[in-house]
């Protein structure tokens, strides 16, 4: 592994369905974002995690949940996926809170 | 509330200058980042600005004014590669990213 990896790189996915995604890292980097971007929206965060063992929400995080339960792994999960959650969905790193952030190459979410 | 502004679109030539604007409103301010997006891929960190100044990394420059809540990215000696959409990010008094929506630069030979 080399920087910050992200899988499925695509998905299509059903309304109403549980989906993890996930984002691994293997820089040590002690922060951790998910972020989706949609057109003429930019960047939104989702969750982030200053570091491992820690949580928070960010600007949109409804519908979606995450965990830190060590320093390079940080999915996320749609409990009951809604069309309104597709997007691409970036996962980054830092390694201090409120450093510069990279990207993984990102998932794209179809959810019909 | 906050806000970042930037264009959302501007077309340039190869071998040309261009300078891409970004201005903020933000609840406390630590700093602004500049990233570059190519279609279908994931933004790329090129700068960092915290206080106010030029910030000179070979072809490209960030500038930033705090009185001011602005900053501009300078292009210089454009190449067909740079086409791409460009991200103002501002680092905010919790020290989350307020991301722009990006401006997209389109370069003509």
């Amino acid at each position: 592994i080399a920087g910050i990896t992200q899988a499925p790189t695509s998905q299509i996915l059903a309304a109403g369905r549980r989906m993890t995604l996930r984002c691994t890292q293997d820089m040590r980097h002690n922060a951790m974002y998910w972020y989706r971007q949609d057109l003429g929206l930019g960047l939104r965060l989702i969750h982030y995690s200053n570091t491992a063992g820690t949580t928070g929400k960010g600007e949109v995080p409804d519908g979606y949940s995450v965990s830190r339960a060590n320093t390079d792994d940080f999915p996320l999960t749609l409990a009951s996926a809604v069309p309104s959650q597709t997007s691409v969905y970036f996962c980054a790193s830092s390694d201090s809170e409120g450093g510069a952030q990279y990207f993984g190459p990102g998932t794209r979410l179809l959810v019909l | 509330g906050q806000n970042i502004d930037q264009p959302t679109e501007m077309t340039a030539t190869e071998g040309a200058i261009v300078q891409i604007n970004c201005t903020y409103q933000t609840s406390g301010f630590n700093g602004l980042f500049w990233y570059q997006q190519h279609a279908g891929e994931a933004p790329t960190f090129l700068s960092y600005n915290v206080l106010d100044g030029l910030e000179e990394k070979g072809r490209f420059s960030s500038f930033l004014s705090r009185s001011k809540g602005y900053s501009y990215l300078l292009l210089k000696e454009l190449q067909m590669k740079d086409s791409a959409s460009y991200l103002c990010a501002v680092k905010d008094s919790n020290y989350q990213l307020i991301w722009g929506a990006g401006t997209k630069l389109i370069i003509k030979p």
